[in-house]
């Protein structure tokens, strides 16, 4: 069955940088767009960034462009999140989740990985 | 303004109905959106339920009950996702979402309470 494995959370100090990344098995990688989704503590949810079939085409919230990269290897079958300068607001947990594209839902969502950021 | 509004809670009895309002931004058309509904319970992801355009073709998540449906008010420029019957188990966190030149925004939430 579809399965999607975050892992990379940790607790890190503001300004460092972090990388997050997404195993995926039961379907194939390259079919899909791939999302990261976040949620703060107590909080509701904030889209991140997507990447689409090759990597190529990539689009990011505001508040995370230009510190945030959203790759993926699909030879690996994994999405990846590298993350610079962070700050408390980055504090959450981060989903990836896959998108099937044409106007059709994000459909599946892995169990998240938390990152803390604090001194 | 935030492109998607929702209200951040909602009451309702066992047995009645809830409407879930998802506002969108003046000027984001609301006749031209798939609006997209998830819901989430504590300590898990969220979990698709349905999709709802004009016009085409509504999506609905795997085993979603028929008590599920989707419809859209233009006067209000707002999709609903409308809940009938309600259920204990229905009670959790509601979102909206949308695809906004080429990205994509949740609402902030809807805490249904089922009591």
């Amino acid at each position: 069955q579809v399965q999607l494995v975050e892992s990379g959370g940790s607790v890190v100090q503001p300004g460092r940088s972090l990388r997050l990344s997404c195993t995926a098995s039961g379907f194939t990688l390259r079919n899909y767009g791939m999302h990261w989704v976040r949620q703060a503590p107590g909080k509701g949810l904030e889209w991140v960034a997507v990447v689409w079939h090759t990597g190529r085409t990539k689009y990011y919230a505001d508040s995370v462009k230009d510190r945030f990269t959203i790759s993926r290897d699909n030879s690996r079958n994994t999405l990846y999140l590298e993350m610079k300068r962070l700050t408390a607001e980055d504090t959450a947990v981060y989903y990836c989740a896959r998108d099937p594209g044409e106007d059709r839902p994000i459909d599946s969502w892995g169990q998240g990985t938390l990152v803390t950021v604090s001194s | 303004q935030a492109v998607l509004t929702q209200p951040s809670s909602l009451s309702a009895s066992p047995g009645a109905s809830a409407s879930l309002t998802c506002t969108l931004r003046s000027g984001i058309n609301v006749d031209t959106r798939r609006i997209y509904w998830y819901q989430q319970k504590p300590g898990s992801p969220p979990q698709f339920l349905l999709s709802y355009r004009p016009d085409s073709e509504t999506q609905r998540g795997s085993g979603l009950p028929s008590r599920f449906s989707g419809s859209t008010d233009a006067s209000a420029n707002a999709g609903i996702l409308f809940i009938s019957g309600l259920q204990s188990e229905d009670e959790a966190d509601y979102y909206c979402m949308v695809w906004h030149s080429n990205t994509v925004f949740f609402g902030g939430g809807t805490r249904l309470t089922v009591l």
